[in-house]
């Protein structure tokens, strides 16, 4: 059984761009969370998608998007970026809104 | 604005040791909480969860929540040096704390 993927692992942008990022949850998980985590700091709660809608948002700015698709993978779309997206991004799938999460080796977002 | 808190440490204390872990949150609402290890460069690792006010044991691990205090935490019996990594806690609406980082010595 595959646990939660995410891609890519890695990914050098430029200021100003636009990056996607994928995450698959674990198999029977319905429910796809994305975090932002700064070095030495927590996970930051970006959003939260489940059957395809965004359920809850943190507080992040509307640059920062997302999409879950009908099997339940997801996207995190983050347009005009800044050096401060800089950070490793998590995903973490859960079978529903209040059972634990399963989180992704994540990917880490360099922008230079 | 809901909260979850954590001292940030450095914990250290010596192999076989208990590492003690705390953690409070501000939303009287939260249910359940969880804990989580962090090695340096990898994703959170789920540890335990608990929903009951008292105490939950899984092996060298007891986690504690007072629901009346707003208060949970984590111990770790007979520390090892594998146990050295950032501890997260978060409520069941998956915001997390700042995570404490522990050192176990040799």
């Amino acid at each position: 059984d595959a646990g939660v993927t995410q891609s890519p692992t890695h990914l050098i942008k430029t200021r100003g761009q636009q990056v996607t990022l994928r995450c698959s949850p674990k198999s029977g998980h319905d429910t796809v969370s994305w975090y932002q985590q700064a070095l030495g700091q927590g996970p930051q709660f970006i959003f939260q998608y489940y059957e395809e809608e965004e359920r809850q948002r943190g507080n992040f700015p509307d640059r920062f998007s997302g999409h879950q698709f009908p099997n339940y993978s997801s996207e995190l779309n983050v347009n005009a970026l800044l050096l401060g997206d800089s950070a490793l991004y998590l995903c973490a799938s859960s079978s529903n809104r209040y059972t634990e999460a399963f989180f992704g080796q994540g990917t880490r977002l360099t922008v230079v | 604005q809901k909260e979850v808190e954590q001292n940030s440490g450095p914990l250290s204390v010596p192999e076989g040791a208990i590492a003690s872990l705390n953690c409070t949150y501000s939303d009287r609402g939260s249910q359940s909480f969880f804990w989580y290890r962090q090695y340096s460069g990898k994703s959170p690792e789920l540890i335990m969860f608990i929903y009951s006010n008292g105490d939950k044991e899984d092996g060298r691990f007891t986690a504690q929540l007072n629901k009346a205090s707003q208060y949970v935490s984590l111990l770790i019996r007979d520390s090892q040096p594998s146990d050295s990594a950032t501890y997260l806690c978060a409520a069941d609406d998956m915001r997390f704390g700042a995570g404490t980082r522990l050192t176990v010595k040799p």
